[in-house]
This record gives C-alpha cells, sequence and structure tokens, in this order.
C-alpha cells in the first residue's frame, strides 16, 4: 500500500538506448511530478502535471518525456542516454497542506548510463 | 546560482540533545518553506513546514524558526533520538511559480 510508487528501483543501461520509468501514487492527489537529484546532491524540479496536463516542463532536454495517461500516473521515457543522465529520478504527487503544496516522494530510481 | 543553501553538510549530535539544522535562501520571493527528511534508499518524506509570515512553528519534538530579515531558516529537533540519523532537506517555494527550491542537505547523525 506505497503512496508513490516507481519502477523500476534501480536500471543500468547503455549510452543512447531508451529507457522509461513508471510511477503510480494512490493518494488521489492531482499534481505529480518528476524530479532529478544529480551527483551533487541537488533536487531540481523536471515536470509536474495537474490532472494530465503539463503545467511544469524546465529546461529539460526534449529526449525526455513525461507522459500522464491518468492522474495517477506520471511516467518518465527518456531516449537515447547520455553519461550524464545518469542520477536518482524521484517521482512525487502533492497536497494543500495549511497553504502549501506538500510532496509525498518515491523511493527513487537510481539510473546508472554506462 | 544556488537559491536555497545548506552550509553544513553534516552534524553530529548526542542522544537527547537539540539538533539545529541551518538553511539560508536568496529569493526574497519564497512564501513556504519546507523541511524533509531522507533515509537511505528512501524518498524524502515531508516533516514541517512554515509560511513566510509566520517566524516559529512546532510540532512535537520539530520546530521550525524563520527569519525573514536575515533570509535564514532553521529546524530545531529537541530531543534528539537515534531514530533522527537522516539527511535533512529544506525547500522554498517561489511564489511565482510555485516550484520548489531545495537545498542540498545537511546529513544529521545522532549518537546513542
Amino acid at each position: 500500500d506505497t503512496a508513490v510508487s516507481q519502477t523500476p528501483k534501480y536500471l543500468v543501461t547503455q549510452m543512447g538506448n531508451d529507457k522509461s520509468i513508471k510511477c503510480e501514487q494512490n493518494l488521489g492527489h492531482d499534481t505529480m511530478y518528476w524530479y532529478k537529484q544529480d551527483s551533487k546532491k541537488f533536487l531540481k524540479i523536471m515536470f509536474s502535471y495537474n490532472n494530465k496536463e503539463l503545467i511544469i516542463n524546465e529546461t529539460v532536454p526534449n529526449r525526455f518525456s513525461p507522459k500522464s495517461p491518468d492522474k495517477a500516473h506520471l511516467n518518465l521515457h527518456i531516449n537515447s542516454l547520455e553519461l550524464g543522465d545518469s542520477a536518482v529520478y524521484f517521482c512525487a504527487s502533492s497536497q494543500v497542506i495549511s497553504g502549501a503544496n506538500v510532496l509525498t516522494f518515491g523511493a527513487g530510481s537510481r539510473l546508472t548510463v554506462l | 546560482d544556488q537559491q536555497v543553501k545548506q552550509n553544513s553538510p553534516s552534524l553530529s549530535v548526542q542522544e537527547g540533545r537539540i539538533s539545529i539544522l541551518n538553511c539560508d535562501y536568496t529569493n526574497s520571493m519564497f512564501d513556504y518553506f519546507l523541511w524533509y527528511k531522507k533515509y537511505p534508499a528512501e524518498g524524502p518524506t515531508f516533516l514541517i513546514s512554515i509560511s513566510s509570515i509566520k517566524d516559529k512553528n512546532e510540532d512535537g519534538r520539530f520546530t521550525v524558526f524563520l527569519n525573514k530579515s536575515a533570509k535564514h531558516l532553521s529546524l530545531h529537533i529537541v530531543p534528539s533520538q537515534p531514530g533522527d540519523s537522516a539527511v535533512y532537506f529544506c525547500a522554498a517555494r517561489d511564489s511565482g511559480t510555485y516550484k520548489y527550491i531545495f537545498g542540498t542537505g545537511t546529513r544529521l547523525k545522532v549518537l546513542a
């Protein structure tokens, strides 16, 4: 009964490959996100969807394409993987608590590109 | 350009004592500040938040203080417990974009 679940947890792949990470939340939240944590531990937003509609799209290469088939799912597809894509990717959903949209994160997906 | 900074990468505290984690920011457009705790191989979990119109918020052993003039916030944990050992991230929300900017985290180790 995990609130935000993402798969796979670990992904090792070669440069140039295409891979996907799936995310599902059972919290009933309307908004979902993808964050990237790089080697310097910066946690940066990549995308945000509200009710299946894209609302935040940071300056992320267009090799990254999010897809939200319904408001409980937000998947991330990455084409032509590069070494610099190695990172931990966190999916999250949010609800408003006392005025602030509070994020609930998944456990992360560690992507290693060789 | 790091808008949210946690200048101490690590902190060790004796069990039962106070842990103080600090966070500095540069953007005066931030309207909410949140603290998250992260254990290894898990995602960050929400701990406590504070609105920019307040200077203190308390929840059990956790208190967050906000000093707007100094653009500084701190998280106090009293008393510290070994289970509090984790990485703590502060995050600030931009009131214009609603995006959160995270600090790089402080690793807290509570010694038994």
